[in-house]
């Protein structure tokens, strides 16, 4: 099915122990998002993707690392967990210059 | 530094009160404002993009309008399944999306 698939949907890691979450799209768009979302708050971007190898910052990306060697996949990982990025962590994608169009169901993830 | 601010917080309406949700904002170089519709243990579905003032777009009960300084989503005679947080982000010449906080958005029957 066509789409963007994140997995794990629920991830409890301790503190201090690296973490990987994945996203992959159907889709073909050439941008990939990594945003997280705390409670009752907005949407806040960590790493972004404009094609395959070719990545950059968002508004927080300390302590976290992306990669992209195929269009088709955005992983994010956490190399050094810490309770502050308990959160729930959203993938999407786009074409150039349009909307982030499409959300994954994202992965709660908790850190103890 | 890019702001987006949505009004209000919390919305409660009766079935059929028509009301309007605020998303202000302070950006250099807008290229684009986008509204979205997020249900609980979702992710954000995409609703509308609005590249300039005057713009208006329409899906169902729902219009969204553009001025230079703001945007306003109306909600025209809501039903129960309108009930979700909606949230507005803007584009700027940057290439990266400020998402707001949100309004969530329950219609009562």
């Amino acid at each position: 099915d066509a789409g963007i698939t994140q997995s794990p949907r629920y991830k409890i890691t301790e503190t201090g122990r690296q973490v990987t979450l994945m996203c992959h799209q159907t889709w073909s768009h050439s941008y990939m998002f990594w945003y997280r979302q705390d409670l009752g708050h907005g949407l806040r971007l960590i790493y972004y993707s404009a094609a395959a190898d070719i990545t950059d910052k968002g508004e927080v990306p300390d302590g976290y690392v992306v990669s992209r060697s195929k269009t088709e996949n955005f992983p994010l990982t956490l190399e050094s967990a810490t309770r502050s990025q308990t959160s729930v962590y959203f993938c999407a994608s786009s074409d150039p210059g349009g909307p982030e169009a499409f959300f994954g169901q994202g992965t709660r993830l908790t850190v103890v | 530094e890019d702001q987006v601010t949505q009004s209000p917080e919390a919305l409660r309406l009766q079935e059929g009160e028509s009301s309007s949700l605020n998303c202000s904002y302070t950006v250099s170089g807008l290229r684009g404002l986008f509204w979205y519709r997020q249900d609980p243990g979702k992710g954000p579905e995409f609703l509308f993009t609005l590249y300039s003032a005057g713009e208006e777009k329409e899906k169902e009960r729902l219009k969204a309008t553009l001025t230079k300084k703001e945007s306003f989503l109306h909600i025209t005679a809501p039903k129960p399944e309108d009930s979700a947080t909606y949230l507005c982000a803007v584009r700027t010449n940057a290439g990266k999306s400020t998402f707001g906080d949100g309004t969530t958005l329950t219609v009562k029957p």
